[in-house]
């Protein structure tokens, strides 16, 4: 079946601008991540929403970051006032539930270059 | 602070031969351990994970991994490389009672031919 999905792979803006990126998850999947990956680091957790509510949002690094996952499906990261900074990839992910024993599926990624 | 170290930056091993990627965690209580592979251009793969029972856990083509509560660790092994496993590995950590993953910064696995 289908695995999650991100849209755009690319994303180039300029500074101060404000971006959207889009992931899809697997269908049926309750459980959904975000994460920052850096070059040469690990991903960084950003958020996690368990359906439309945003369990933990501590990992956002501030007020210009904000998710949305309006009918417990798809989501949006949304990025204001971009910044040099903000240039990584954005990785998504989605599991079943939110049991102990789940397994997260990553999508490819949206790679974000703030000019 | 909770954490993961994956000591190596990069492993070369000939193909055919056993290969070891390492990972150590400092996480309070008993953590849920995760590997995960990258190929180029490619989303992050799961390869298996360590949440009760068995000490080794076997996972994806062939990959197995150790978990040892005593030295914290929980490194990912193979008993013979392929070239195709040439690709970048991630250990990651989920405390408990958290959702928050933590990963490693990945140890680039380079198998020879």
């Amino acid at each position: 079946g289908a695995g999650v999905s991100q849209t755009p792979s690319n994303k180039v803006t300029e500074k101060g601008k404000y971006v959207e990126l889009r992931c899809d998850p697997i269908s049926g999947h309750t459980a959904l991540y975000w994460y920052r990956q850096s070059l040469g680091q690990g991903p960084e957790f950003l958020i996690y929403f368990q359906g439309t509510g945003a369990a933990d949002d501590s990992g956002l690094p501030n007020d210009r970051f904000f998710a949305v996952r309006p009918e417990g499906s798809v989501s949006t990261l949304k990025i204001q006032r971009t910044e040099r900074g903000d240039s990584a990839v954005y990785l998504c992910a989605s599991s079943l539930h939110n049991r102990d024993t789940d397994t997260q599926y990553f999508g490819p990624g949206t790679r974000l270059t703030v000019l | 602070a909770q954490s993961v170290a994956q000591p190596e930056d990069q492993v070369n091993v000939a193909e055919g031969n056993p290969l070891t990627v390492k990972c150590t965690y400092s996480v309070s209580g008993n953590p849920y351990l995760f590997w995960y592979v990258q190929y180029p251009n490619r989303g992050l793969q799961f390869l298996l994970k360590y949440i009760t029972g068995d000490n080794l856990v076997k996972g994806s083509y062939g990959f197995e991994a150790e978990f040892n509560k005593s030295q914290t660790s929980f490194h990912l092994k193979k008993p013979s490389a392929l070239v195709s496993d040439s690709a970048l590995y991630f250990c990651a950590v989920r405390p408990p009672g958290t959702y928050k993953y933590i990963f490693g910064t990945g140890t680039r696995l380079k198998v020879l031919a």
